[in-house]
C-alpha cells in the first residue's frame, strides 16, 4: 500500500536558521505529492504540492522538489521565523481512483528567539 | 480561515456513550472528508462522501457512520465509545470529487473518559 515516512520530531532550530524536514514516500505511479501545515490549534493548511517529477512546489518561503528517483519531498525553507513553529505533514494522492490522501507521522518545528 | 466550519470544539463523553460531529464544507464544495487524528495512529482518513454518496473508505470502525445531506453538511457518528477513540477529528471539503487540494475545518476534540 501506499505510505509516506517523515522525519521524526521535534525539531527545534533558532530564528534564521535553515530547515530541512525529510520526506519519503512508497506509492505505486505517479502520486501528488503535498506539505500540510498544522499551527497550533488550528487544522490543516496546504502549505505547497507538486504533481509530477521534477516539478517545484513553493510557498512562503518553503519549497520542495518531487525527485521520483529517489521517491522523496524534502521540505526546506532558507530562514525560519518564530512564527513558522507549528507541525508539517507530509501527504500523497494517489493519481487516478478517489481521494485517499495518505499522510505521514507529522513533524513538530519550535523555533526559538 | 479555510471556510470549514466544525462543531462542536471540544466534546466530553463517557465510554458506550454515542456522539454526532457536524461538519459544514466551504461554499460551494461537493466533497467532505473525514479524518481521525490520534497520537498513536497520527492522520487517518476515515470516508469521503461527495454530493450526498459515499466515494472512498478508509480506516473507519463499523462502530462509525457518517452521512451527507442534500445541504451538503456532513455528520459523522461515532457510537459505543471506547478511550481509544479519544482524538481530534477533521472535517475538509473540495469542490469536486477528485481534485488535490482539500481545505480542512479547525477539528473537533474528543475525549471519552
Amino acid at each position: 500500500g501506499n505510505s509516506v515516512t517523515q522525519m521524526e520530531g521535534p525539531v527545534t532550530l533558532s530564528e534564521e536558521a535553515f530547515l530541512t524536514i525529510n520526506c519519503t514516500y512508497t506509492a505505486t505511479g505517479y502520486p501528488s505529492l503535498f506539505w500540510y501545515v498544522q499551527y497550533p490549534g488550528e487544522g490543516l493548511q496546504l502549505l505547497l504540492k507538486a504533481t509530477k517529477a521534477d516539478d517545484k512546489g513553493s510557498n512562503k518561503g518553503f519549497e520542495a522538489t518531487y525527485r521520483k528517483e529517489t521517491t522523496s519531498f524534502h521540505l526546506e525553507k532558507g530562514s525560519v521565523q518564530v512564527s513558522d513553529s507549528a507541525v508539517y505533514f507530509c501527504a500523497l494522492l494517489p493519481r487516478g481512483g478517489y481521494q485517499k490522501v495518505t499522510f505521514g507521522i507529522g513533524t513538530k518545528l519550535q523555533v526559538i528567539p | 480561515d479555510s471556510g470549514v466550519t466544525q462543531t462542536p470544539k471540544h466534546l466530553i463523553t463517557a465510554t458506550g456513550q454515542r456522539v454526532t460531529l457536524r461538519c459544514s464544507p466551504r461554499s460551494g464544495d461537493l466533497s467532505v472528508y473525514w479524518y481521525q487524528q490520534s497520537l498513536d495512529q497520527g492522520l487517518q482518513f476515515l470516508i469521503q462522501y461527495y454530493n450526498g454518496e459515499e466515494r472512498a473508505k478508509g480506516n473507519i470502525l463499523e462502530r462509525f457512520s457518517a452521512q451527507q445531506f442534500p445541504d451538503l453538511h456532513s455528520e459523522l457518528n461515532l457510537s459505543s465509545l471506547e478511550l481509544g477513540d479519544s482524538a481530534l477529528y477533521f472535517c475538509a471539503s473540495s469542490d469536486r470529487s477528485r481534485t488535490d487540494t482539500q481545505y480542512f475545518g479547525p477539528g473537533t476534540r474528543l475525549t471519552v473518559l
